[in-house]
């Protein structure tokens, strides 16, 4: 069956540091690959997609995800994170085969100033 | 362009009223879901449609009731609301039916069954 993990519920990091969200899925064939951020009271914003082709995909708001067959992972960066960035980070996975998609439970992000 | 709009955005019940909240995308888009968030659990699929007509179950359908008369709506019912249920509801579409186009999401329904 189909799974995404993200392995931390709540970072913490401070404003202008490097950000790497972590997120592993699984899946018996390619997947295809989604970050979704969700800001306080709203609904779900793609960030970036991965569908095949090169494994570093560029989003928006200056973020990246590199995707690993390797390790199953898809982990979502940011060279320097702003105040503006802090929301939920939804990691997702779509599959050829069926009609669902599969989310991760969330990593919640917090900027200090 | 309005995309994904859910109404309404906030609802307390009682237990054992019946409600249905809409989604409505102007997008024409074939496929339309209904998700439900709580915390720590991430979204998780109760309905989607593949198609005006069409109603299939998700991972979560108990309690739920859903309908596609109409391509650009999606309505999805609670028949007897449960305390269990108070959640926030979001309803999403897309354009294919292939895994490879993201979902876009309406702003979601706040949902409080006392």
């Amino acid at each position: 069956a189909q799974s995404v993990t993200q392995p931390d519920i709540h970072i913490t990091v401070s404003e202008g540091a490097s950000l790497e969200l972590r997120c592993n899925y699984s899946y018996g064939a390619t997947p295809y690959l989604f970050w979704y951020v969700q800001s306080p009271g709203q609904g779900l914003q793609l960030l970036l997609k991965y569908f095949s082709g090169d494994t570093l995909v560029q989003g928006i708001k200056g973020f990246e995800a590199e995707f690993k067959r390797s390790q199953s992972s898809f982990n979502l960066r940011k060279p320097s994170v702003h105040w503006s960035d802090a929301a939920e980070y939804f990691c997702a996975v779509g599959t050829n085969t069926g009609n669902q998609f599969y989310f991760g439970t969330g990593t919640s992000l917090t900027v200090i100033p | 362009n309005a995309g994904v709009t859910q109404t309404p955005k906030f609802r307390v019940l009682k237990t054992g009223q019946s409600m249905t909240l809409l989604c409505a995308q102007d997008m024409n888009h074939e496929y339309m879901y209904w998700y439900r968030q709580d915390p720590g659990m991430g979204l998780r699929l109760i309905h989607y449609s593949v198609g005006e007509g069409t109603t299939a179950k998700g991972e979560v359908p108990d309690g739920y009731n859903v309908s596609r008369l109409k391509k650009q709506n999606f309505l999805l019912g609670l028949e007897s609301a449960a305390p269990s249920q108070t959640s926030v509801y979001f309803c999403a579409s897309r354009t294919t039916p292939q895994g490879v186009q993201p979902q876009h999401f309406g702003d979601g329904t706040r949902l409080s069954i006392l």
